[in-house]
């Protein structure tokens, strides 16, 4: 598997505040970035794919590529207790066959 | 997103038995399946790509004759961990995605606790 890296954890982040999670990935040629959310001993649940350089939005989430650096990103605005959870940031070259990162666990504070 | 249901959601059983996982895809038809296996604080690791109507493929490492995949409809795969023993105790999860124009999106079902005892 291809090989997909993200900053260790845990990060823990007042309500409110902007939680930052990072990754790389060593396969230039991957095409399709994901985030998912795990709760704990649940699946993961798909919150923002990217597919092109630049930012893409959508609600309090933001993901962020950059291609040519092999890094993308999650920010995530105004963190609520609901947010805390396992994110897993997962890369793939033209399929459904996942690589995921290790996974950055979250912790938003009451 | 679409659906991917999986059963059941937890199961115990007895070292040496068998046990069948079975992986719906409920509104789209699916040609692939991923069978993924995640440890205590550990992330997901790929075991098999499911294939309808033909064998699935084994990531390295992976037994194929201990964790039988069968995918025998645009819906539906099934994993059997065969003479199961504690050290594949584990939570199994599987995934599936509707194949659009530009879209890779996989969803995952709900996944399967075993725990052999």
């Amino acid at each position: 598997q291809k090989e997909v890296e993200q900053n260790s954890g845990p990060l823990s982040v007042p309500e409110g505040a902007i939680a930052s999670l990072n990754c790389t990935y060593s396969d230039r040629g991957s095409q399709s970035f994901f985030w998912y959310r795990q709760y704990s001993g649940k699946s993961p649940e798909l919150i923002m794919s990217i597919y092109s350089n630049g930012d893409k939005e959508d609600g309090r989430f933001t993901a962020q590529l950059n291609k040519a650096s092999q890094y993308v990103s999650l920010l995530i605005r105004d963190s609520q207790p609901s947010d805390s959870a396992t994110y897993l940031c997962a890369v793939t070259f033209n399929d459904y066959k996942l690589s995921f990162g290790a996974g950055t666990t979250v912790t938003v504070r009451a | 997103g679409a659906v991917v249901s999986q059963h059941p959601s937890r199961v115990i059983c007895k070292s040496g038995t068998s046990v069948k996982i079975e992986c719906r895809s409920l509104d789209f038809q699916a040609t692939t399946m991923f069978w993924y296996r995640q440890f205590p604080k550990q992330s997901l690791m790929l075991m098999a790509t499911s294939n309808e109507g033909s064998k699935a493929t084994y990531e390295q490492g992976v037994e194929k004759d201990k964790f039988l995949i069968n995918h025998a409809s645009l819906t539906l795969s099934t994993l059997t961990v065969t003479s199961a023993h504690p050290e594949d105790s584990s939570f199994y999860i599987c995934s599936a995605g509707p194949r659009t124009a530009g879209n890779t999106e996989a969803f995952f079902g709900q996944g399967t606790r075993l725990t052999v005892v």
